[in-house]
């Protein structure tokens, strides 16, 4: 059974980064792709990018300029940055398991609980 | 970007009854290459994370209780819970993964009427 554990403060100030990490237990990330998605509150899902074992990423086009996604086979590891945030960066951020191994089919079988980071002076 | 379209954006529904949500794409996800509609659904319960359901348009996830079900193809796909039970109060949304970006409905919240 895969668990996914995301870790990271859950406020951040305006104009500063985002930094959440997302450790996976049960499972190696080398053989699966994984993205991050996000949720305001109250809103609809939005997909921010995803990353393989051998850190090749793609990103979200209206993302694209601020966001760094990264893994650590190591430590079983990936994370997520986000630059110069402002409030609407406020959102619930999920890590998530893409559902078939080794391929970058988009559809997640295994979500983190997810952290809410606000942005907020 | 790909956008999708669920409807309605509720519904109730009478237990035991049968619930069709609706999902429309603005373009095609079918990928010729493999015949296969890149179209997922998910459920989504308060304070949780999405559920995945079905994918490939119409593939129930092991441990998916067989009241969900998924058709459709090409720009028009359906979700169809048999018979509603209480624990499928809950937003449901489908998404592409036809094309990056990837893009989800706005969702459709199920209640009990």
């Amino acid at each position: 059974q895969v668990q996914l554990q995301e870790s990271g403060p859950g406020l951040v100030k305006p104009s500063e980064t985002l930094s959440l990490s997302c450790t996976a237990s049960g499972d190696t990330i080398r053989s699966y792709y994984w993205s991050w998605i996000r949720q305001p509150p109250g809103k609809g899902l939005e997909w921010i990018g995803y990353i393989n074992y051998s850190g090749s990423t793609n990103y979200n086009p209206s993302l694209k300029s601020r966001v760094t996604i990264s893994v650590d086979t190591s430590k079983n590891q990936l994370s997520l940055r986000l630059s110069s945030v402002t409030a609407a960066d406020t959102a619930v951020y999920y890590c998530a398991r893409h559902g078939v191994q080794w391929l970058a089919a988009g559809f997640f079988d295994y979500w983190a609980q997810g952290t809410l980071v606000t942005v907020s002076s | 970007d790909i956008v999708m379209t669920q409807s309605p954006d509720s519904l109730a529904v009478s237990l035991g009854e049968r619930a069709t949500i609706n999902c429309k794409s603005s373009q095609s996800v079918l990928s010729t290459s493999n015949n296969k509609n890149n179209l997922t659904w998910y459920q989504q319960k308060p304070g949780q994370p999405p559920k995945l359901l079905i994918y490939w348009a119409s593939t129930r996830k092991s441990g998916v209780p067989d009241r969900f079900s998924g058709s459709g193809s090409g720009t028009d796909f359906t979700l169809t819970i048999s018979s509603l039970q209480a624990e499928d109060v809950a937003v449901y949304y489908c998404q592409q993964y036809y094309t990056t970006p990837w893009t989800f409905g706005q969702g459709t919240k199920v209640e009990i009427k």
